[in-house]
Order: structure tokens, then sequence, then C-alpha cells
């Protein structure tokens, strides 16, 4: 069974900082990995979505890399801004068909 | 424009009233999704959908049903909601099958038990 784990679970920086958030996942045999946004009370948004195939995807001020070897994925976040606060969720698909696997999360706080 | 809407945003129910959540979705996607999200938790599976097929989680409670009528519309159904219940319930749309699986999410609803 897949499980997915995410660390830290929280995590507070300064504004302007760069930060590393990592996810863990115990079954290599992934489809692809997404990574989404949650603010408080609120849906989610995904952010990047890398496929099975991919090692990393950008957008913005955003990178993530996929080492499916290892079972790892990390969201690297450039040039924090008080605006980034939120969860940030990990999740992997299996297959096409299976549904999406989450992690608990890491819940960031970028400080003015 | 929102691809995903779900409806309605904040539920307040009675304990043990039925209560009825909607999803619609503009992007043509094969699957649908339920889940239920309770505070600082990851979000868990309660129900799927691949077209017509339904997939239920072997720990989702009997309380939980869901309706699929067309490709654009799925329903959650809670028969007698219970205090444990109160959560954050989420939609979300794939389109499965092989290529991009990319899901997408509506903005929940939050279900208050009274």
């Amino acid at each position: 069974k897949q499980e997915v784990t995410q660390i830290p679970a929280a995590l507070s920086v300064p504004e302007g900082e760069n930060l590393v958030l990592n996810c863990s996942f115990t079954d290599s045999a992934i489809y692809n990995l997404q990574w989404f946004r949650q603010d408080p009370g609120k849906g989610l948004t995904s952010l990047l979505l890398i496929q099975s195939s991919q090692r990393e995807q950008t957008s913005g001020r955003l990178n993530a890399s996929l080492d499916k070897s290892s079972g790892r994925s990390t969201l690297y976040i450039a040039a924090s801004q008080p605006g980034d606060s939120a969860t940030y969720l990990c999740a992997v698909l299996n297959s096409g068909n299976t549904p999406l696997v989450f992690g608990k999360g890491t819940r960031l706080s970028v400080i003015a | 424009d929102a691809m995903v809407i779900q409806n309605p945003r904040y539920q307040v129910t009675q304990f043990g009233k039925p209560v009825t959540l909607s999803c619609s979705q503009t992007l043509n996607h094969n699957v649908m999704y339920w889940y239920q999200q309770k505070s600082s938790q990851a979000p868990k599976l309660l129900f799927h959908y691949y077209d017509k097929d339904f997939n239920n989680e072997a720990d989702t409670p009997d309380n939980f049903q869901s309706r699929r009528p067309n490709t654009s519309f799925c329903f959650l159904d809670i028969r007698s909601p219970g205090l444990g219940d109160a959560a954050m319930y989420l939609c979300a749309t794939s389109r499965g099958g092989r290529g991009n699986t990319e899901a997408f999410f509506g903005q929940g609803t939050r279900l208050t038990v009274v």
C-alpha cells in the first residue's frame, strides 16, 4: 500500500529565503506526482505535476524534482514571500486509474 | 473560470438530518473523486468514479453514498450525519487512463453538524 510522508510538518521562514519541502513515498512504481497548495478553509490548487518519466518541473519561483528510485520529491520555493504562506501537499498516483494518495502536508509560514 | 465547482461552500446540518453536497465539472474528465479532510490531516478518499464505474474505499462508512448521474455532476449524500462527519469535503477530477492525469480540485464544502 502506497504511503506518502512529508517533512517537516511545519516550517517558518523569514521573507526572501529559499526553502525546500520534502515528500517521500514507499512504492516507487508511481505514474506521476503532484504538488498542491491549500489555503486555510479552501480547496487544493495544483502547483506542479511531474510525470514518472520526468526529473523536474518548474513554474515561476517553484521547482519540483522527482527521484523515483529513492522514492523522493522536493518542492523548492525561491525568494519566499508572505503570500506563499499555506499548506503544501504532495500526492502520488500509482496508475492512471487509481486515486491520488496524499501526504499530510507541510504548513509554511513566511514572515515579513 | 472555475473548472470544478462545489456547492454549497458552507453547509450546516443537524445531527441525523440527511445532507447532499454537489460537485460539477466543465473539464469533461472521466474520473471524479470525493475526499474528506479533517483539520491538519491529509485528504482521505471516500470513493471515486471512473466514468460510471463506482469504487468505494473499504473504510468508507455506509452512511456515505454517492451518485454520478452524468459526466459533469457528482453528489455526496450523507444519510445520517454525526458529529464526527464534520469536515471539509473535497471533490476532484482527472482525465484518467494514460497521458496527463493532473487532478483538479474544487474549493470544498465545509460541513458543520450541530
